[in-house]
């Protein structure tokens, strides 16, 4: 069984500031994703990274896959308090068909 | 545009009573799949299906059943609910017949809360 270690597992930082949050395992992933949910809500695909070494950019998120495919970082560069979610980090091994391998989440809480 | 649309959204059980959570999609995913979700635990996979009529065991299938009658439709059924299962359930599809794929990503419903008591 493949694991997933996401941290910090709980955030509350002031509007403005940066922030990282790691997703590492010792699998290798084929690719990997980053999830945010809501209260009361699914979770939404944020990026799907497949790369070693792979950067995506989405806005003042900055999401980084391991050379080694085996973890990965999600960077927010001044937060907002609409970044306040549960961030959820997802590799798949293969196909997929048996379904992702979830972390444990990162609660985000960015205050005003 | 609905998605994926799960009912009920909420539903409090006894202890071995049965029930069956509904799921539906309207974007002709071939892929669906049921994970719950546990505080400190994660998101964990109990069953899925690459089609109608197809349905595989994920990593926590005991106490659960699932069919594939069409390609919209995929219900969860708890033949004796017991207190472990108390959980937040989460139906999601996608379009890729081998799953999720890069260009293929999982959608999500908004779950079912259960409660058993």
């Amino acid at each position: 069984t493949q694991l997933l270690e996401q941290s910090p597992q709980f955030l509350s930082i002031q509007e403005g500031e940066n922030l990282t949050v790691y997703c590492n395992s010792s699998s290798v992933f084929s690719s990997l994703q980053w999830y945010r949910q809501e209260p009361g809500e699914g979770p939404v695909l944020l990026v799907t990274v497949v790369t070693g070494g792979e950067v995506k950019k989405l806005k003042r998120l900055t999401f980084q896959f391991g050379d080694a495919r085996k973890d990965s970082s999600l960077h927010i560069t001044a937060a907002q308090p609409g970044d306040t979610g549960l961030y959820l980090c997802a590799g798949a091994t293969g196909g997929g068909a048996d379904g992702l391998t979830f972390g444990k989440g990162t609660h985000l809480i960015i205050q005003p | 545009n609905a998605g994926v649309t799960q009912t009920p959204k909420f539903q409090v059980l006894k202890t071995g009573q049965s029930m069956t959570l509904q799921c539906a999609q309207d974007m002709n995913h071939e892929y669906m799949s049921w994970y719950r979700q546990d505080p400190g635990m994660g998101l964990r996979l109990i069953h899925y299906s690459v089609g109608a009529g197809i349905t595989d065991q994920g990593e926590v299938p005991n106490g659960y059943n699932v069919s594939r009658s069409t390609t919209e439709d995929f219900p969860l059924r708890l033949l004796s609910a017991a207190p472990s299962q108390t959980s937040v359930y989460f139906c999601a599809s996608s379009y890729s017949t081998a799953g999720f794929s890069y260009n293929s990503p999982l959608h999500f419903g908004n779950g079912t809360r259960l409660t058993v008591t």
